[in-house]
């Protein structure tokens, strides 16, 4: 069965650290591995698509990681600010004919001033 | 439109009733997806149109739930006897074309669907 699995659950940093959210898979096959920031009460919104062969991808103060052996991916945050507060969903998608995504439950983080 | 547009917002309904949920994805998308979040979950796959036609309809929990999109734009998520276990965000995403896997899902504000 395709799972993703996030940790941590939710994690609390004060504004300007950075953080690391981790992300381990089992999907296959795999085509794919996607951040997505959820603000509450909103739909997600991506930040970040790696293929297989891609490693890192940055947005901005977004870094994501992608380790396709040991199937884990991070999203590392830099210099943290207030409006980063939202849920930070792993999404990993599989390719036959049509993408299908397997989400994770998402690191609930809170920027605390 | 600028976006993924659904309607209602919020939608709150009795145990038994009827419910349809719209989603208008974005202008030329001829992919769209219906997810069900709960609370404190990631959203769950429900179904996938390409076009008009239902490509993958395998996520949709049971013959309760029900979604058409007999244009290629939008997309009704109907719900026949609701229960109290369907109460989640319903969330509507569009992609442009589904291009090796790697097309961009946009999502929608979602829809909170409350049973009660």
């Amino acid at each position: 069965k395709n799972q993703v699995e996030q940790s941590p659950q939710s994690l609390i940093i004060l504004e300007g650290k950075n953080c690391t959210l981790q992300c381990n898979y089992t999907v296959s096959p795999f085509s794919n591995l996607r951040w997505y920031k959820q603000d509450t009460g909103r739909g997600p919104v991506s930040l970040t698509i790696m293929t297989f062969s891609e490693n890192t991808k940055s947005n901005g103060r977004y870094t994501a990681t992608l380790d396709a052996d040991t199937k884990q991916s991070s999203l590392h945050i830099t210099a943290s600010q207030l409006s980063d507060s939202a849920s930070y969903i792993c999404v990993v998608g599989s390719f036959s004919g049509y993408s299908t995504l397997t989400f994770g439950k998402g690191t609930m983080l809170l920027v605390s001033p | 439109g600028a976006g993924v547009s659904q309607t209602p917002s919020n939608k709150v309904t009795e145990k038994g009733k009827y419910v349809e949920l719209r989603c208008d994805p974005i202008s030329g998308h001829t992919a769209l997806y219906w997810y069900r979040q709960s609370l404190g979950q990631g959203p769950e796959f429900l179904i996938y149109f390409q076009g008009t036609g239902a490509a993958d309809d395998s996520g949709l929990p049971n013959d309760r739930f029900f979604a058409v999109r007999p244009e290629g734009s939008v997309s009704t998520l109907k719900i026949q006897r609701t229960e109290r276990g369907d109460s989640a965000v319903y969330l509507c995403a569009s992609s442009l074309r589904t291009s090796g896997g790697k097309d961009t899902q946009y999502f929608g504000p979602g829809t909170r669907l409350t049973v009660l």
